[in-house]
């Protein structure tokens, strides 16, 4: 069974460093990438970047190039978004994604982090 | 940037009924859109892939179609749990959107 688990909620202050964390199972870790979504309190989705877990390349979306990292760890099957230094407008569920390497559909997604910046 | 339009924001049904919602992109993306569902407090889940390939475990009374700029996410009888927020997104460019979403909910 292909599950995505997200590391759970966190509270921080504006201006403190942060890293969640998305683990895959279930399937080829290194042959499928992984995107970040942003999902702000009762708003929509917001495509932030990927990376594919075999060469760690990666793409932002320029909204949120230089305020995030994404990254991974293929040898846990992990990947992770940090953030520097946090502001209060980073308030938000955060989802990672499964996608089909060439650009595919997001076809599984983990349960959500919820960050919350105070 | 692809952007992605979905009128209205609301739309009113009762079980039953036949839903019929419309996802506008404001320039081709021939047929790189898929639709998703998100109830509160879940994740979203893949309905359709390329405009019309049905997700696997996706109820049939589910369908999609479309291409090009204009594309339809029909539900052909609603179920309680059928209610729900509905996005479409774009893969047709390296820059991933979405639209803004369509909630169906009870009349």
């Amino acid at each position: 069974e292909v599950q995505l688990v997200q590391s759970g909620a966190e509270v921080k202050k504006p201006g403190e460093s942060l890293r969640i964390s998305c683990q895959g199972s279930g399937y080829s870790f290194t042959s499928y990438w992984i995107s970040w979504v942003r999902q702000k309190p009762g708003k929509g989705l917001e495509w932030m970047g990927r990376i594919d877990p075999d060469d760690s390349y990666t793409n932002y979306n320029p909204s949120f190039q230089g305020h995030v990292t994404i990254s991974t760890d293929k040898s846990i099957r992990s990947a992770f978004l940090q953030w520097s230094s946090l502001k209060a407008s980073d308030t938000a569920m955060y989802y990672c994604a499964r996608q089909q390497a060439g650009n595919g559909d997001f076809d599984y997604w983990g349960q959500g982090t919820l960050v919350t910046v105070s | 940037e692809i952007m992605l339009t979905q009128s209205p924001a609301t739309l009113s049904f009762s079980p039953g009924e036949r839903a019929t919602l419309s996802c506008r992109a404001s320039q081709s993306v021939s047929s790189y859109l898929a639709w998703y569902q998100q109830k509160p407090g879940q994740a979203p889940r893949l309905l359709f892939s390329d405009a019309s390939n049905r997700a696997t475990g996706i109820p049939a009374r589910f369908s999609g179609s479309g291409s090009g700029t204009d594309f339809t996410l029909t539900i052909s009888s609603l179920e309680p749990e059928d209610f729900a927020v509905y996005y479409c997104q774009q893969r047709s460019n390296w820059l991933l959107t979405f639209g803004p979403g369509t909630k169906v909910d009870f009349k």
